[in-house]
């Protein structure tokens, strides 16, 4: 157990509908990075925040979006959904001088 | 662009059999290497090297890094079952970004 969570576990949504999905992070940690991970393939970076500035941002479109919270919890946004978003999305939290990220569980993201 | 390689692909060996998985990386700002392991849901942390040629060691898993050739192994030896998941190998590009490889599937077989 890492102490990120996130909810909820799985989600079913239609294509261009909007979802948001969340994660509360391990106590002490205030960064939280966002992954978008495909069946078969290894996490691709959405973004990252620390102190709920966008601190970072990977080859994503607009459409996906997030939030930091003072606590520290976070959000991930993702307007118009395609079925390529279908996925396992993955939060983990940091200590900001630390390299090391704890995972939470991930959403696991079905788009029909 | 950053990238992280890693083989084989998919491993399947036999229990006590011992394992090496590679992983190669081109990124342009280094500051450490980290190995997960990924059962069903959440990346589990293992290791995280930051200098070359020291081997970080914990029971049957060990780990090197080289930052001369750009790599890094990861061996198991005695494996078991459990040992059974993805291994994913990771780049911290000083905090901005965690590049990840596609992962080795390692299937042990009793």
């Amino acid at each position: 157990e890492t102490g990120v969570t996130q909810s909820p576990t799985h989600l079913i949504k239609t294509r261009g509908q909007q979802v948001t999905l969340r994660c509360s992070s391990q106590s002490g940690h205030n960064t939280v990075s966002w992954y978008q991970q495909a069946l078969g393939q290894g996490p691709q970076f959405i973004f990252q925040y620390y102190r709920e500035e966008e601190n970072g941002r990977g080859n994503f479109p607009p459409r996906f979006s997030g939030l930091q919270f003072p606590n520290y919890s976070s959000e991930l946004n993702v307007n118009a959904l395609e079925l390529d978003d279908s996925a396992l999305y993955l939060c983990a939290s940091s200590w900001r001088e630390e390299d090391t990220q704890y995972f939470g569980p991930g959403t696991r993201l079905t788009v029909l | 662009e950053d990238k992280v390689v890693q083989s084989p692909l998919s491993l399947v060996v036999h229990e006590g059999d011992t394992v090496t998985l590679n992983c190669s990386y081109e990124v342009t700002n280094f500051r450490s290497l980290l190995w997960y392991k990924q059962e069903k849901k959440a990346p589990t942390f293992l290791f995280m090297l930051t200098s070359s040629g020291i081997e970080k060691k914990s029971g049957r898993l060990s780990s090197i890094l080289d930052k001369k050739e750009l790599f890094s192994i990861l061996n198991i030896t005695a494996t078991q079952t459990g040992d059974s998941a993805v291994y994913l190998c990771a780049v911290d590009n000083y905090g901005q970004n965690f590049v990840f490889g596609p992962g080795t599937r390692l299937s042990v077989l009793p």
